[in-house]
């Protein structure tokens, strides 16, 4: 297995609401990534966890809440988001924080109205 | 900060190299550099990095100046299938975020018939 699964692909939220983004891999990968990118721009850095402890924080809202339960599994925690949290976010894996190219997966496209 | 710099756009020929440049003219000694496409509505997928030396693979061959102050990624024979926006990403050590995919905005390059 060389993928990185995110779910849902699509997710519609109200800003009332508190919801989850999943992300798994099965490839023995010890540092996981969530990145967020709002439309015609580049992939911004939120949340890094090497070896399932969170490592870097990109100084993210905290309206969003990184999990990381064991070393396949990312999740992150959304809770009374505003409409200009709407994005695709995506998750990364990588072999470790060292020279090794991330895996992306496809990503969660989340509209918050 | 992004630490490289591309043109917005390029057009290729299919069936013709595509040469996309990058430069990186603050690149210290440790950098990498590295290259990522995101194809439209998918994650960024890793195409290739190199510190000095000359690397090529698969999809693509990097070549690096020898001041290493720019690079410039080669599609060897371009398909309709390799639009996509390319990103050139100077990369430190691990360690705090220059250890981590930090995304430029990239070069938008069509492929046509």
């Amino acid at each position: 297995d060389t993928e990185v699964t995110q779910t849902p692909k699509h997710l519609v939220m109200g800003m009332t609401n508190k919801k989850s983004l999943k992300c798994e891999q099965h490839m023995g990968h010890r540092a996981m990534y969530w990145y967020k990118q709002k439309a015609k721009k580049p992939p911004e850095l939120m949340f890094v966890y090497s070896y399932e402890k969170l490592s870097i924080n990109e100084s993210v809202p905290s309206r969003f809440s990184p999990e990381c339960p064991n070393s396949s599994l990312l999740n992150l925690h959304l809770h009374a988001l505003q409409p200009e949290d709407s994005a695709l976010y995506l998750c990364a894996s990588s072999a470790g924080q060292g020279h090794y190219g991330y895996t992306f997966g496809s990503g969660t496209r989340l509209t918050v109205v | 900060d992004a630490k490289t710099t591309q043109p917005t756009s390029m057009d290729c020929a299919e069936g013709r190299a595509a040469n996309l440049p990058c430069n990186h003219s603050t690149i210290s000694g440790n950098e990498y550099v590295y290259w990522y496409r995101q194809i439209h509505s998918q994650g960024p997928q890793y195409i290739i990095h190199g510190l000095k030396n000359n690397e090529t693979n698969e999809m693509a061959s990097l070549i690096i100046t020898e001041d290493r102050k720019s690079s410039t990624l080669i599609l060897p024979h371009a398909t309709l299938r390799d639009t996509a926006v390319y990103y050139c990403i100077v990369r430190g050590n691990y360690g705090g975020s220059q250890g981590n995919l930090i995304f430029g905005k990239g070069t938008k390059l069509s492929v046509k018939p």
